[in-house]
Order: structure tokens, then C-alpha cells, then sequence
């Protein structure tokens, strides 16, 4: 069965360090999303691609987060500089338009 | 701005009983809620996706229920297991948008 695959599994940095995600949707998949999820709470919508094209990215802090998906495939996130406070589980997900969305196994940053 | 809540934050029941999660949103105007499982430290994976036109969803020993007009949806797990133990987050999407608005989460501790 296909999955959505993310990398690294953890990352651990220091404050004012960059960082960047990996994402891999599942194939055929034209819409990804990355989610930020705290400790105790549900995700949150970071950014929305709908092939290569940003569909909502309101809720992305553009000031040190970026995201892209240059040949609508895969997709990176990035954070410069990282903050204490950016301190999550990073899931990215793909799916079909108004489908269930598959989810990755996450990512777990920890900021030092 | 819709706002999904989940109670409880947490239940432990023994193994084999019948259990119902709630979840409960403000906004009925909704296109679709899915109801996913988290296990520590990993990704989502999904469950149940009910749409709008729709009362409930089956799947083995899930039943997912909705009802707009009360702005409420119940997971409904048979005959539990310990491995049930996980976190149920539910999530509604709008109309015309595929962004999630989830819940707090659920965390269910099924006891052998």
C-alpha cells in the first residue's frame, strides 16, 4: 500500500539554526498539505499545495517558514531561523481534493 | 471560524466494552468530518470519512455517526481491544476548502 514518506523521522537543532523537511506525497496525489502539531493538540494547517501552486499558506509564519514544490511531487519546509517555540511534530499528508487525507509518519523537532 | 472540541481529554475503559468518542463543531457547514487514530509519537491514520449527505460510516468495528444540525459526530467502538489504545482526533472540513480544523484529540487506554 502506498504511504506518504517524510524525513528525517527527528531532527534536534539549536535556536537561530536552519532546518528543512522532506515530504514525498503519494503518487498521483496533487494536493499536499504540511501540518504543525504541539504536544496535546491537534494539527494545524501550515500550507496547502494544489500541484505546484500554494493554495492557503494564512496560517504560515512567512517571516522564517517556507515551502515549496517546485515539479508539484515532493516538497520541503523549511524554518531559518528555528525558534524554541517551533517545537512540534511536522506531518505532512496528501490526498485527492475533498478525499480523505493520508498522512506521513512526521517529523519531531525539538529546538534547543 | 469553525472550532471542533473533543471530550473527553482522555478515557480508560476495560477491554470489551462498547465505547463512544464525541466530537462536537460550530459550524455546519461542512463538507465532509473524518475521524483519525495517532498513536504516540506517529503520524495520522485515517478511519472514517463522512459526508455531509450522510448519517454514518461503518468500518469493521467502528461506526461514525453524524448529525449537522447538532453540530456533533460519535465514533462508536465494538467489543474493545488494548489495541485501541490511541488518540482519536476528529476533524470537519468546510465547503469548498480541504483545510482540516481539528480537534484536541481523545486518548483512549483500553486496560487488559
Amino acid at each position: 500500500e502506498a504511504e506518504v514518506a517524510q524525513s528525517p523521522r527527528y531532527k534536534i537543532t539549536e535556536k537561530s539554526q536552519a532546518v528543512a523537511f522532506w515530504c514525498d506525497p503519494i503518487s498521483g496525489h496533487a494536493t499536499l498539505y504540511w501540518y504543525r502539531q504541539i504536544l496535546g493538540q491537534g494539527p494545524e494547517l501550515l500550507v496547502q499545495f494544489q500541484d505546484e501552486s500554494v493554495v492557503d499558506d494564512s496560517q504560515l509564519p512567512k517571516d522564517r517558514f517556507s515551502a515549496e514544490r517546485l515539479k508539484g511531487v515532493d516538497s520541503t519546509l523549511k524554518i531559518q531561523p528555528a525558534e524554541l517555540g517551533d517545537s512540534a511534530m511536522y506531518l505532512c499528508a496528501s490526498g485527492r481534493i475533498q478525499d480523505t487525507q493520508y498522512f506521513g509518519p512526521g517529523t519531531r523537532l525539538t529546538v534547543l | 471560524k469553525q472550532e471542533v472540541t473533543q471530550i473527553p481529554a482522555a478515557l480508560s475503559v476495560p477491554e470489551g466494552e462498547n465505547l463512544v468518542l464525541n466530537c462536537s463543531f460550530t459550524d455546519s457547514a461542512i463538507y465532509n468530518l473524518q475521524w483519525f487514530r495517532q498513536d504516540p509519537g506517529k503520524g495520522l491514520t485515517s478511519l472514517l470519512l463522512i459526508q455531509s449527505s450522510q448519517r454514518e460510516q461503518t468500518s469493521g468495528r467502528l461506526n461514525a455517526s453524524l448529525d449537522k444540525s447538532s453540530g456533533r459526530s460519535t465514533l462508536y467502538i465494538a467489543a474493545s481491544q488494548p489495541g485501541d489504545s490511541a488518540t482519536y482526533l476528529c476533524a470537519a472540513n468546510p465547503f469548498g476548502n480541504e483545510k482540516l480544523t481539528f480537534g484536541t484529540g481523545t486518548r483512549l487506554t483500553i486496560i487488559p
